[in-house]
């Protein structure tokens, strides 16, 4: 059980156009799911928390307007890119935890990551 | 001073060895202790949680928790090359609004 799917796994696109990012919880309901991003060889930098059916929070110093979160149903969230540039390159990673779980809701289950490339 | 300090390595050590990996953390309302094992560019996987004090076995890994120290740690027994990943700490309060405070992660190296 807790299987995070993310997608895609690589993507490659030029400057200026928008790529979008699924994030789906297979066997259990999210009510919130997280954006991570990752350099290499440093940690998980929390971008957003995505909240199911309101708008997304996110954390300082991150473009709402850059970096768009749609959170329509309890097992799908997406992050789109949007005009994105080299400096946007990076892994990002979803997570999600079970609303349903009670004091389990604080464990994160992790999508594969997806590895964005800017040329 | 971090909520959450985690040596980043890189731990070199040979096969079979027994691993210690560590947490340190200073916020005393941490209850949820979760460990998650990343290989190079994957999505961090859920090894272990426990929640309060205590140890917890899972086939070769043991997760240890002292409160009183505000201490955590992760033993991997008879350590394998495919242990070779970063290990990441996360901990966090009860109740469902808190999201976990991650380590920095530590690289462990298993070497044939």
């Amino acid at each position: 059980g807790a299987v995070v799917s993310q997608h895609p796994s690589w993507v490659i696109c030029k400057s200026g156009t928008s790529v979008k990012i699924e994030c789906r919880s297979l066997d259990f309901q999210a009510t919130t799911m997280f954006w991570y991003r990752q350099f290499p060889k440093q940690s998980l930098m929390l971008m957003a928390t995505s909240n199911e059916g309101s708008k997304a929070t996110y954390e300082q110093g991150v473009e709402k307007d850059k970096f768009l979160i749609n959170h329509a149903s309890l097992t799908l969230s997406t992050l789109t890119v949007t005009s994105a540039h080299p400096e946007d390159s990076s892994f990002y990673i979803c997570s999600a935890s079970n609303a349903a779980s009670g004091g389990l809701k604080n464990i994160q289950y992790f999508g594969a990551g997806t590895r964005l490339s800017v040329l | 001073q971090k909520e959450v300090e985690q040596d980043p390595g890189p731990l070199s050590v040979p096969e079979g060895a027994i691993v210690s990996l560590n947490c340190t953390y200073s916020n005393s309302a941490f209850q949820y202790f979760m460990w998650y094992r990343q290989y190079s560019r994957k999505g961090p996987e859920l090894l272990m949680y426990t929640y309060s004090s205590g140890n917890k076995e899972d086939g070769r890994f043991t997760a240890q928790v002292d409160k009183s120290s505000k201490y955590i740690s992760l033993f991997i027994r008879d350590s394998q090359p495919s242990d070779s990943a970063t290990y990441l700490c996360a901990m966090s309060p009860p109740g469902g609004s808190y999201i976990p405070t991650f380590g920095r992660g530590t690289s462990l190296i298993v070497h044939p």
